[in-house]
Order: structure tokens, then C-alpha cells, then sequence
């Protein structure tokens, strides 16, 4: 049973424009929200996370955008860069429990 | 931040041999680690979660005899992979929990282990 659906599979954006990544859950205790980047061959980095109490959270280029009632959340990538082309996880988790993985989205931003 | 140092990154074996596979946090304490397998082009998997002094907790499908993990201390755990068969090769992933985190922020990940069972 997944516990965290992520859309789409993979993504092509050109170079300066907005890459946007879905995740949606089902879980209602889950409370920690992340975003993971991943290079071929190294382990996931954290890129940004939330809790179900903000709506939205912005770091540099990277935004979360949450929504409770409709169990979504979503990463959105401004002014995407080739350095950007990676695998990202949406993740989520509740109390000490382990991080639940979505199934990722291969990301190639084109010049 | 907190750091997780893990390895060997590579490994190379002969299918029927042991493999051990080490994770360290280097500047904090970490009471619970997980490990996870990740095929190509797929999501981690969550194999086991370990909580220092006490045995690992197996997700189901994953042979306890065949993964056997040890947590004996608050900054390393070992993961080692028995009778390696190809079948094993894979990516494994450990991430490490900081005890004296006051956020959920506090899941690091170690930077893999490529095995390769020949």
C-alpha cells in the first residue's frame, strides 16, 4: 500500500522555468512534510520540508505549498537549472515512525 | 549540520560471501536508524528500524537472518548482508535519527552503498 502518491514519473523544463512536483497522502497523523534531492549515486539530501500548520514554506528557489484539507502537497522549482536535473522524493512521516517515500520524479531541466 | 558517514560507497563481492555495511553519525547521537534499499530508477524501500541496545525491526519481506543489523552504540550502526546472492545488488541507503533533535528535522541520510554481487 503507498502511502504517498507522487506525480509525474518524470518532468522536462526548460531552462528558467517553474518545475512543480505533486504529492498527495492519505495517512492524516502523518506531520512532517519533506523534499528530497538525489543525484545518481549518493543518497538523498534534504531540500525542504513543512508541517501541516503553514501552508506554505519558501527557501531560495524551492516552495512547498501544502494542503491540509485536501491531503496535497506540492514542490515548486523557480527559475529551474540544469544543476536542478536530479531525482526528487516527496517524503512524509508522523511521531518517531520512518519516512514514507513517494516514488519520485526524475527531473531534466534543458537549456 | 548533522552529518552521516557511510561505507564502504562501493562494494564488489563474490555471490556466497558477507558483506558489512557501516553507518556512523559523526557529530550527534542517533537513537533510531533506518536502512533502505533503493533498485535503479525506483523509490528507497525501507528495510529495518534500529534503536540503539535493541533489536532491529524488520519490514516485512526482509529476511532477519539474511540483513542482520546491529545498533550497539548511539553513533554506529552495521548493516550486513549474508550468503550475498546477485539478487542483493543494490543501493543501500542509511539514515539516522538525531536523539536531542527538537524537530522532525532531524532524519540525515548517508551518502549509499553500491553492492554488486558477482
Amino acid at each position: 500500500q503507498q502511502q504517498v502518491k507522487q506525480s509525474p514519473q518524470s518532468l522536462i523544463v526548460q531552462k528558467g522555468g517553474i518545475s512543480i512536483i505533486n504529492c498527495a497522502y492519505e495517512n492524516t497523523a502523518f506531520d512532517y512534510f519533506p523534499w528530497y534531492q538525489q543525484f545518481p549515486g549518493k543518497g538523498p539530501a534534504l531540500l525542504i520540508a513543512i508541517r501541516p500548520d503553514v501552508s506554505e514554506k519558501k527557501e531560495g528557489r524551492f516552495t512547498i505549498s501544502f494542503n491540509k484539507s485536501a491531503k496535497q502537497f506540492s514542490l515548486h522549482i523557480m527559475d529551474s537549472q540544469p544543476g536542478d536535473s536530479a531525482t526528487y522524493f516527496c517524503a512524509a512521516s508522523w511521531g518517531n515512525t520512518p519516512l514514507v517515500f513517494g516514488k519520485g520524479t526524475r527531473l531534466s531541466v534543458i537549456a | 549540520g548533522a552529518v552521516v558517514s557511510q561505507h564502504p560507497s562501493r562494494v564488489i563481492c563474490k555471490s556466497g560471501t558477507s558483506v558489512k555495511i557501516e553507518c556512523r553519525s559523526l557529530d550527534f547521537q542517533a537513537t533510531t536508524m533506518f536502512w533502505y534499499r533503493q533498485f535503479p530508477k525506483q523509490s528507497l524501500m525501507l528495510m529495518a528500524t534500529s534503536n540503539e541496545g535493541s533489536k532491529a525491526t524488520y519490514e516485512q519481506g526482509v529476511e532477519k537472518d539474511k540483513f542482520l543489523i546491529n545498533h550497539a552504540s548511539l553513533t554506529l550502526s552495521t548493516l550486513t548482508v549474508t550468503s550475498a546472492h546477485p539478487e542483493d545488488s543494490s543501493f543501500y541507503i542509511c539514515s539516522a535519527r538525531d536523539r536531542d533533535s527538537i524537530s522532525h528535522y532531524g532524519y540525515t541520510f548517508g551518502s549509499g552503498t553500491r553492492l554488486t554481487v558477482v
